[in-house]
């Protein structure tokens, strides 16, 4: 059974289209983060959710619009897509308690490229 | 503000050689999580380890084995004898808001 699962794990756009990428978490975990990893490895929080309202908001543009209708999904939407948001966009969920906070458990990641 | 830095971008080693990741990290916080995540070349990312800032023991499994000095911020990774499956990048990483260092390539040849 897959813990984190993220779709799609490719997407090929062009510039000025509008995308999601759908993440979903089985572990019963409370607390959900979208995660940018650039073409050099760097690993850049964007957003995390904790049951549902939001925690963690980044400098991210306007157009990054997270969704989360339950505790088991966060879904990230795009808006006008630029060629800059080509990357890896990993999907994680985490137990979340104030003093405590228990590893990350990613997704596979979803490859966007802006063409 | 938090703050992780890997200052090695790259290490290249040959087989059965030891290595050792650095990790130096700043936070305000009294209370704190410090974590390893490894990224094989597949690209998944993988949790290694887990430590809170109030456990400095030393842990070992196996290869792999970590040394946290709260005296000097730093939360470094050692793996003995590596093999050219510990090839990835690490990423040492620190909580509440999960900040990642900048990661350190590892290359182990045959």
């Amino acid at each position: 059974d897959t813990a984190v699962s993220q779709t799609p794990k490719y997407l090929v756009t062009q510039m000025g289209n509008d995308k999601s990428i759908k993440c979903e978490q089985n572990l019963g975990h409370d607390t959900m983060y979208w995660y940018k990893q650039d073409s050099k490895k760097f690993l850049k929080i964007m957003f995390s959710y904790n049951n549902k309202e939001l925690i963690i908001n980044e400098t991210v543009p306007n157009r990054f619009s997270p969704k989360s209708p339950d505790k088991a999904h966060l879904n990230l939407h795009i808006n006008s897509l630029e060629l800059g948001d080509s990357a890896v966009y990993f999907c994680a969920s985490s137990h979340y308690l104030q003093g405590n906070n228990s590893p990350l458990h990613f997704g596979n990641g979803t490859r966007l490229t802006v063409t | 503000a938090q703050k992780v830095t890997q200052a090695q971008t790259e290490i290249s080693v040959v087989e059965k050689e030891d290595v050792t990741l650095d990790c130096v990290y700043e936070t305000r916080d009294t209370t704190y999580y410090l974590f390893w995540y490894k990224q094989p070349p597949s690209g998944e990312l993988v949790f290694l380890i887990r430590r809170n800032s109030f456990d400095e023991q030393n842990e070992i499994s196996g290869r792999y084995s970590w040394n946290f000095q709260k005296s000097t911020s730093s939360f470094n990774f050692t793996i003995t004898a590596s093999q050219v499956v510990d090839s990835a990048v690490y990423f040492c990483a620190l909580t509440y808001i999960p900040t990642f260092g900048r990661g350190t390539s590892l290359i182990v040849h045959p």
